[in-house]
């Protein structure tokens, strides 16, 4: 098993610009996680979905998007980037079955917003 | 609302030391408690959790106490080794919810 993927590893935008940041388990876990991760702050949830076909906003949300394409994939996407979403970010999953609400994580995405 | 406390580091300690990272948190009812770390240029993985007060997650040498009394869930190991270098976060889970509250995350470094 893979576990939780995510590409790309590394992104440079320009402010402006849009992109989507790809995340794949493996795990046939029902529920999936973006965070954000900055220098001091921990992890900051941006959206989650607690299971296929749905979503909700986390701490962060704005200046994002996401999409749960099947239970497999969860995508996040920044329309219109901006310096201030220059971060790390990582996507995770859980079972979500009764106490296996442990979070299995990616190895993220380095993001620089010029 | 739900959240988490947890010493500030960084911890520097040489190898062999004890270690205690201290983490408290704040929550109603019984949340699920977890300890994860993340190793350099990594995502986090989980290293032991507790799911009911007076529990005792364990996993490679490190230990946490689940004490409801205290809202306490400290990280400790015996004996630190170079290769326990990384970031500890302390996480909550709520009780019927999806999301996870994690600490600000304490840097640990381990001398030869």
């Amino acid at each position: 098993n893979a576990g939780v993927t995510q590409t790309p590893k590394f992104q440079v935008l320009k402010t402006g610009q849009s992109m989507t940041l790809q995340c794949a388990q493996d795990m046939n876990h029902n529920s999936m996680y973006w965070y954000r991760q900055d220098p001091g702050m921990g992890l900051r949830l941006i959206y989650y979905s607690a299971s296929e076909g749905t979503t909700d906003k986390g701490e962060v949300p704005n200046g994002y998007n996401v999409s749960r394409l099947n239970k497999r994939e969860f995508s996040l996407r920044l329309e219109s980037a901006a310096p201030s979403q220059t971060s790390v970010y990582f996507c995770a999953s859980s079972a979500e079955t009764g106490v296996d609400n442990e979070q299995f994580f990616g190895p993220g995405t380095r993001l620089t917003v010029l | 609302g739900n959240s988490v406390t947890q010493m500030e580091g960084p911890v520097t300690l040489s190898e062999e030391a004890f270690l205690t990272i201290n983490c408290t948190y704040t929550a109603t009812g019984y949340p699920s408690l977890f300890w994860y770390v993340q190793y350099p240029g990594e995502g986090l993985q989980l290293l032991l959790k507790a799911t009911k007060a007076d529990d005792k997650g364990s996993n490679k040498g490190f230990e946490a106490t689940y004490r409801k009394e205290t809202t306490s869930f400290h990280l400790e190991k015996g004996s630190v080794q170079v290769s326990d270098s990384a970031v500890y976060f302390c996480a909550l889970r709520g009780t019927g919810g999806f999301k996870t509250i994690f600490g600000a995350g304490t840097r640990l470094f381990v001398k030869a």
